[in-house]
């Protein structure tokens, strides 16, 4: 059974700086792992998928990396702005391609 | 382009009663999978549909059962509602290996 853990479940920082978002899960067989970002009472707006064959995805301040050897990704993110502040979950899908399993995601606030 | 839309918003039901939420995929999606999540909690996936049929699913009891339309829209039907099912109910829909794209959710109340 696949278990994705997110730490920490909440950080705070001061506006400018650059953060990373940890993600472990215990089945290195996975299909994909996506990040979202969760606003308070919405839905999950996708950040960055990596397929199981990538190493990273960058998308302009973030940059996401996976280590399946070590079930591991992180979510980087540069140069914070008070805007990030949302959860973060990060979801693993399995190799058949259908369920998903989710963290509990981290609660980033960044100060002004 | 439209996304992921998702009815009603909210929802208050009392115990022992039935819903049904609906979800309309993105253009050009033709899977859609249903997810639970608590306040709290990161989602919980209940189970998904492609070409109509129920492709997988999620540890939860029959009373919850869904549908997917020729239009690859879908319905989830929770029957006998219990206080533990007031949650949050997303639908995401995707095509392929591309990514899945959440709906904003049914928030759902059971008194």
């Amino acid at each position: 059974k696949q278990e994705v853990t997110q730490i920490p479940a909440a950080l705070s920082v001061p506006e400018g700086e650059n953060l990373v978002l940890n993600c472990s899960f215990t089945d290195s067989a996975i299909y994909n792992l996506q990040w979202f970002r969760q606003d308070p009472g919405k839905g999950l707006t996708s950040l960055l998928l990596i397929q199981s064959s990538q190493r990273e995805q960058t998308s302009g301040r973030l940059n996401a990396s996976l280590d399946k050897s070590s079930g591991r990704s992180t979510l980087y993110i540069a140069a914070s702005q008070p805007g990030d502040s949302a959860t973060y979950l990060c979801a693993v899908m399995g190799t058949n391609a259908g369920k998903s399993t989710f963290g509990d995601g981290t609660t980033l606030t960044v100060k002004p | 382009d439209a996304g992921v839309t998702q009815s009603p918003t909210h929802l208050i039901k009392t115990r022992g009663q039935q819903v049904t939420l609906r979800c309309s995929p993105k253009s050009g999606h033709d899977t859609v999978s249903w997810y639970q999540q608590a306040l709290g909690q990161g989602p919980q996936f209940i189970f998904q549909y492609y070409e109509e049929e129920e492709r997988q699913r999620g540890n939860f009891p029959d009373r919850f059962s869904g549908h997917q339309f020729p239009n690859y829209s879908s319905e989830l039907n929770v029957n006998a509602l219990l206080l533990g099912d007031s949650a949050l109910y997303l639908c995401a829909s995707s095509w392929g290996d591309q990514p899945q794209h959440f709906g904003d959710g049914t928030r759902l109340s059971i008194l």
